[in-house]
């Protein structure tokens, strides 16, 4: 147990379906990440969120939309995808992103595995 | 540009027998380096970092990581293999440029046979 709860595990959804994934963390942090895994690839990262605003964009497409109602939830809301979208979705948290808080270590959730057909 | 490099997709190695997973790196200034390792539908978990100090860092689960400036290297060891190490492992540079976020390798498949 990381401390770091994504919901759903598993999602498979159509081209034209409308989606969110859900990041919850129980650690006290202020910064959340979302990252992108695909097989044999390095982890991508999407986007970071710092006390709620949002720090960092990496040239992520529109269909992908996060939000970040507080330090604790993060969500990404997902639609019209296509299949190379398909991917394991990571969330992460640590204690900051700047200067003494960002030790670089990283609390992972577990991934919600995305299938698009 | 900033980078890591794992040159091996897989590693393969007998139970007991020690293991190096390879780490290089390309950065400018002094390098921050981290292991993670991310078990079978798991999400990655933090194995060690160098900051600065001795060249030799102690980790989680027995593993360590030697530091070598000179050839820019962070390889992973572990002394004695246990199949229970099986698991994917992901070196990481932090990026002065970019609000110190994280450049990864690509991964390494470790595998440890009975």
């Amino acid at each position: 147990e990381t401390g770091v709860t994504q919901t759903p595990r598993h999602l498979v959804m159509g081209m034209t379906n409308k989606k969110s994934l859900k990041c919850e963390q129980h650690l006290g942090h202020n910064a959340m990440y979302w990252y992108k895994q695909s097989a044999k690839k390095p982890l991508e990262l999407m986007f970071v969120y710092n006390f709620k605003e949002q720090t960092e964009n990496n040239s992520v497409p529109s269909r992908f939309s996060p939000e970040c109602p507080n330090s604790s939830h993060l969500f990404l809301h997902l639609h019209t995808l296509q299949p190379e979208d398909s991917a394991l979705y990571l969330c992460a948290s640590s204690p900051g992103t700047s200067g003494g808080t960002n030790t670089g270590e990283l609390f992972f959730g577990e991934g919600s595995r995305l299938t698009v057909l | 540009a900033q980078s890591v490099a794992q040159p091996e997709d897989q590693v393969n190695v007998a139970e007991g027998n020690p293991l190096t997973v390879k780490c290089t790196y390309s950065v400018s200034g002094n390098p921050y380096l981290f292991w993670y390792v991310q078990y079978p539908n798991r999400g990655l978990q933090f194995l060690l970092k160098y900051i600065t100090g001795d060249n030799l860092v102690k980790g989680s689960y027995g593993f360590e990581a030697e530091f070598n400036k000179s050839q820019t290297s962070f390889h992973l060891k572990k002394p004695s293999a246990l199949v229970s190490d099986s698991a994917l492992y992901f070196c990481a540079v932090r990026d002065m440029r970019s609000n110190y976020q994280l450049i990864w390798g690509a991964g390494t498949k470790l595998i440890i046979k009975p």
